[in-house]
């Protein structure tokens, strides 16, 4: 079935220390999203990639950083995770932009995300 | 400041009955407004999808409203099943921006 992969669904680091979320998608959409998603609240928006064309949320910090070397995969990257950035991280895709039309967004279950 | 609000933040009904769950915006202009459902610990699914012009949506049980002109929209849940326990979410998607959710509880 085409879908929305994260890996790994669960993933523990330590404070400071480099870590990396990684989706695939087999939908062979455009748009691929990153958001962060604290206990209770609505996932916010952290970037976008439109096919190699990568879109930053203003308020997103800089010590989150985003690859996508093909059209399947797109990466978080956290370069020195805090405490605060403990969280759901879900990816989700669209074959086009969400605005202007009805192109369905497609969620990846999400990584839930601890930082020690 | 574009705002996305929906009420009440937590609902609990009885299994059968119906629901009415609301979300007003600022965001302007916009495209399309959509309702998700979360279930605990999963990614948000999409329910419907509505354009500025379409007024409703339904998506068997689930039935989405939509008033440009108030800038309101309305997710109404009929005959609820206890699998309908979720957080309904609201997003008005030309800013991308989530509504906080309503968390709604169904019991037997």
């Amino acid at each position: 079935d085409a879908m929305v992969i994260q890996n790994p669904r669960y993933q523990v680091t330590q404070f400071g220390k480099p870590v990396t979320l990684s989706c695939s998608q087999t939908l062979n959409h455009n748009v691929m999203y990153w958001y962060q998603q604290k206990s209770s609240q609505a996932p916010k928006l952290l970037f976008h990639y439109y096919d190699k064309d990568f879109n930053n949320e203003a308020d997103t910090p800089d010590n989150f950083q985003s690859r996508r070397p093909n059209t399947s995969f797109c990466f978080l990257d956290i370069r020195s995770p805090g405490l605060g950035d403990a969280a759901m991280y879900l990816c989700a895709t669209s074959r086009d932009r969400l605005a202007g039309g009805d192109n369905e967004q497609f969620f990846g279950p999400g990584t839930r995300l601890t930082v020690l | 400041k574009n705002q996305v609000e929906q009420s009440p933040q937590s609902l609990i009904i009885l299994e059968g009955k119906n629901c009415t769950l609301q979300c007003n915006y600022t965001v302007s202009p916009f495209s399309n407004l959509r309702w998700y459902k979360q279930d605990t610990g999963r990614g948000p699914v999409s329910l419907t999808i509505m354009t500025f012009s379409e007024n409703t949506k339904s998506n068997g049980r689930y039935t989405a409203t939509l008033d440009a002109d108030t800038k309101q929209s309305s997710l109404h849940i009929t005959a609820s099943q206890l699998s309908d326990s979720a957080s309904y979410i609201c997003v008005v998607s030309d800013d991308m921006r989530f509504g906080a959710g309503t968390r709604l509880t169904v019991k037997p």
